[in-house]
C-alpha cells in the first residue's frame, strides 16, 4: 500500500527556534499534501492544504507566517514552525492524497 | 461547513462484546464518509470507507459500517471486538467525489477492550 513516512519523528527545540517536518510520499506521487495537528486526547485539526507547485491554503485561524509550508515536488512537503513558541508544542500529522488520504506517523514537537 | 459529531468519547468493553460507535455528520450534499483507527503509539490507518453503492461497507479486521443517509449517520460496528481493537477511532467526511479532498474529523471515540 501507499507509504507516507514523516521526519523527525520527534524533535524538541527552544522557544524562539524554527523547525522543519518533512513529509514525503515513498511509493506515488501526490500533488495535493494535508497538515493537520492533533492535541492531547483530541481530534486531528487541518492546518493547510499544500499544493505541488502552488501556495498553501490555510485554515481559518492558522498563521501562514508562522507555519510555513512549501511542496516543492510531487513527494515532498515541508512544514516549518517559525519562532516556536511552548504554545506550538503538538503533534503534527500529514497526510498525502492520491486517490485517497494516506497519513504519515506524525511528528512530535516540544518547544521548551 | 461540514462537521462530524462522535457522542462516544470512551466506550469499555470486555472482549467477545459487540461494538458500535456513532458518527453523525452534517452537510446537505454528497459525501465521503471515514473511519480510522489509531492503535497506541501508531499512525492513522483506514479501516473503512464509503464513497457510493451499497450503504453497508465492510472493511478490514472484521469492522463494518453502514451509512444511513436519512439519519446523515455512518455508524462501525464490530460483533466481537478483541483486546487488539484497542485504540482511538476517528470517523471523518469529505464533501466530493473523489477522496483526496480534505476531511473533517470527529473527535474520537477511545476504545478500551478489557480481556
Amino acid at each position: 500500500g501507499a507509504v507516507v513516512s514523516q521526519h523527525p519523528s520527534w524533535v524538541i527545540c527552544k522557544s524562539g527556534t524554527s523547525v522543519k517536518i518533512e513529509c514525503r510520499s515513498l511509493d506515488f506521487q501526490a500533488t495535493t499534501m494535508f497538515w493537520y495537528r492533533q492535541f492531547p486526547k483530541q481530534s486531528l485539526m487541518l492546518m493547510a492544504t499544500s499544493n505541488e507547485g502552488s501556495k498553501a491554503t490555510y485554515e481559518q485561524g492558522v498563521e501562514k507566517d508562522k507555519f510555513l509550508i512549501n511542496h516543492a515536488s510531487l513527494t515532498l512537503s515541508t512544514l516549518t514552525v517559525t519562532s516556536a513558541h511552548p504554545e506550538d508544542s503538538s503533534f503534527y500529522i500529514c497526510s498525502a492524497a492520491w486517490y485517497e488520504q494516506y497519513f504519515g506517523p506524525g511528528t512530535r514537537l516540544t518547544v521548551t | 461547513a461540514q462537521s462530524v459529531s462522535q457522542h462516544n468519547h470512551h466506550v469499555i468493553l470486555s472482549e467477545a462484546a459487540s461494538l458500535e460507535l456513532g458518527c453523525n455528520y452534517s452537510y446537505g450534499g454528497t459525501v465521503n464518509l471515514f473511519w480510522y483507527v489509531q492503535y497506541p503509539g501508531q499512525h492513522l490507518q483506514l479501516l473503512l470507507k464509503y464513497f457510493s453503492g451499497d450503504p453497508l461497507v465492510k472493511g478490514i479486521k472484521g469492522f463494518e459500517a453502514e451509512f444511513i443517509k436519512s439519519k446523515f449517520s455512518f455508524n462501525l460496528r464490530k460483533p466481537s471486538v478483541q483486546w487488539s481493537d484497542t485504540a482511538e477511532y476517528f470517523c471523518a467526511v469529505n464533501p466530493t467525489n473523489f477522496g483526496n479532498e480534505k476531511l473533517t474529523f470527529g473527535t474520537g471515540t477511545r476504545l478500551t477492550i478489557i480481556p
